[in-house]
């Protein structure tokens, strides 16, 4: 099984809606991550969270809201989705201090209409 | 802002040659890590060289890091098809809690 996980893998939804995007891990690591990419543009983080009780904004927040229910999930939601977030939305995690490295999910491929 | 650059944007090389892609970054680092992402997945951390460290090694790939140019390079050497992917660098600067910052990446074909 995968170590991070992310649901839905791909969704379509119109302007306007509320959508969650949702992120899970098996890895036991306390710090998880939300990022956006779009072609060429590479990655931006979105927000990150050190632990259950640390939810921090990152360079793109505007537009974006986390929850972290638990160590393990870390969920991503755009409260009125526009075109512009149309995106590839990647959840990561990773142990604490400067000599770990990140882990990936799968990623979500979100189209706003 | 993006912290790294890396260049090229493109590269197209045959299989068995060396692939040489360079990262430049803009402050100081803790570290700076290497990511494979093979078309639309994740992203696959491939190496990572600490600010103290000049030259590092695994497998095929050679990555050296240079923090008077604030400039590190990946080198793949004897590159095959399957190392087709877009390479990104990432930085964790000093005082951002470890929190990466990463390039918009270089696409690198290797062609049968």
């Amino acid at each position: 099984d995968a170590d991070v996980t992310q649901t839905p893998r791909n969704r379509i939804t119109k302007t306007g809606k509320r959508i969650m995007l949702e992120c899970s891990q098996t890895k036991g690591h306390d710090r998880m991550y939300w990022y956006r990419q779009d072609p060429g543009l590479g990655l931006r983080l979105i927000y990150y969270s050190f632990d259950v009780k640390d939810i921090n904004k990152g360079e793109i927040s505007d537009g974006y809201s986390v929850s972290r229910q638990a160590q393990a999930k870390f969920s991503l939601s755009l409260e009125s989705a526009i075109p512009n977030q149309t995106a590839l939305y990647f959840c990561a995690t990773s142990a604490a201090g400067s000599k770990y490295e990140q882990y990936f999910g799968p990623g979500t491929r979100l189209t706003v209409t | 802002s993006q912290q790294g650059e890396e260049d090229p944007q493109a590269l197209s090389i045959q299989e068995g040659e060396n692939a040489t892609m360079n990262c430049s970054y803009k402050t100081s680092i803790n570290n700076l890590q290497w990511y494979r992402q093979n078309s639309g997945r994740g992203l696959v951390h491939l190496i990572l060289i600490r600010s103290n460290e000049r030259e590092k090694h695994s497998g095929r790939l050679r990555v050296t890091l240079d923090t008077s140019k604030k400039s590190s390079s990946l080198l793949i050497t004897a590159s095959r098809a399957a190392d087709t992917a877009s390479y990104f660098c990432a930085t964790d600067a000093e005082g951002s809690n470890y929190k990466l910052t990463f390039g918009k990446g270089t696409l690198l074909t290797v062609n049968p």
